[in-house]
């Protein structure tokens, strides 16, 4: 299984509305990341947790919440959010460690704050 | 600093091959990546150079030059799905993590 799942693929929500992202992956990585893309941009590293510990937050306002609940799961809780915060929400693993670690990404969640 | 360069947009034809450059600028580096994004679609993983030379990969192939900051991506056969845009993406060792810094990707058309 070489497979990073994501739910919902879609979202819209409200600015008054809490919601959350999942991410799923059963390959063992034991590192997991929140990026943010925008139309036409590459992708922005939002959080990185790795052996379950949050170990980087690249300045990410309060609003969005990461939560990593064991190995295989990465939660992006989202709450009071901003209309330009409409983007696409990817998610990656890797390997903590060796060479060659790759990062998988999942398909993403497009997410519309109206 | 951190700086990753690369064309924005490049055209070919069905068939041929093209080569799509990289430079970059960062603190420490531990490996170029590759990564191949269609519209909507999330990046999936093209290849990976960590030592100077080149790495083939059936039609597609990675060159690395750590001396000079530079890497290509080289597509031979071009088939219209491989319209798409890739983004090379440095896993540079400052920082906590040695996560991976993106280009803006170059977006590559391929035209029959």
């Amino acid at each position: 299984d070489t497979e990073v799942t994501q739910t919902p693929k879609h979202l819209v929500m409200g600015m008054t509305n809490k919601k959350s992202l999942k991410c799923e992956q059963h390959m063992g990585h034991r590192a997991m990341y929140w990026y943010k893309q925008k139309a036409k941009k590459p992708p922005e590293l939002m959080f990185v947790y790795s052996y379950e510990k949050l170990s980087i937050n690249e300045s990410v306002p309060s609003r969005f919440s990461p939560e990593c609940p064991n190995s295989s799961l990465l939660n992006l809780h989202l709450h009071a959010l901003q209309p330009e915060d409409s983007a696409l929400y990817l998610c990656a693993s890797s390997q903590a460690g060796g060479l060659s670690y790759e990062q998988y990404f999942g398909p993403g969640t497009r997410l519309t704050v109206t | 600093g951190q700086n990753i360069d690369q064309p924005t947009e490049m055209t070919a034809t069905e068939g041929a091959i093209v080569q799509i450059n990289c430079t970059y600028q960062t603190s420490g580096f531990n490996g170029l990546f590759w990564y191949q994004q269609h519209a909507g679609e999330a990046p999936t993983f093209l290849s990976y150079n960590v030592l100077d030379g080149l790495e083939e990969k059936g039609r597609f192939s990675s060159f690395l030059s750590r001396s000079k900051g530079y890497s290509y991506l080289l597509l031979k056969e071009l088939q219209m799905k491989d319209s798409a845009s890739y983004l090379c993406a440095v896993r540079d060792l400052e920082g906590s993590q040695g996560n991976l810094i993106f280009g803006k990707g170059t977006k590559l058309s391929v035209k029959p």
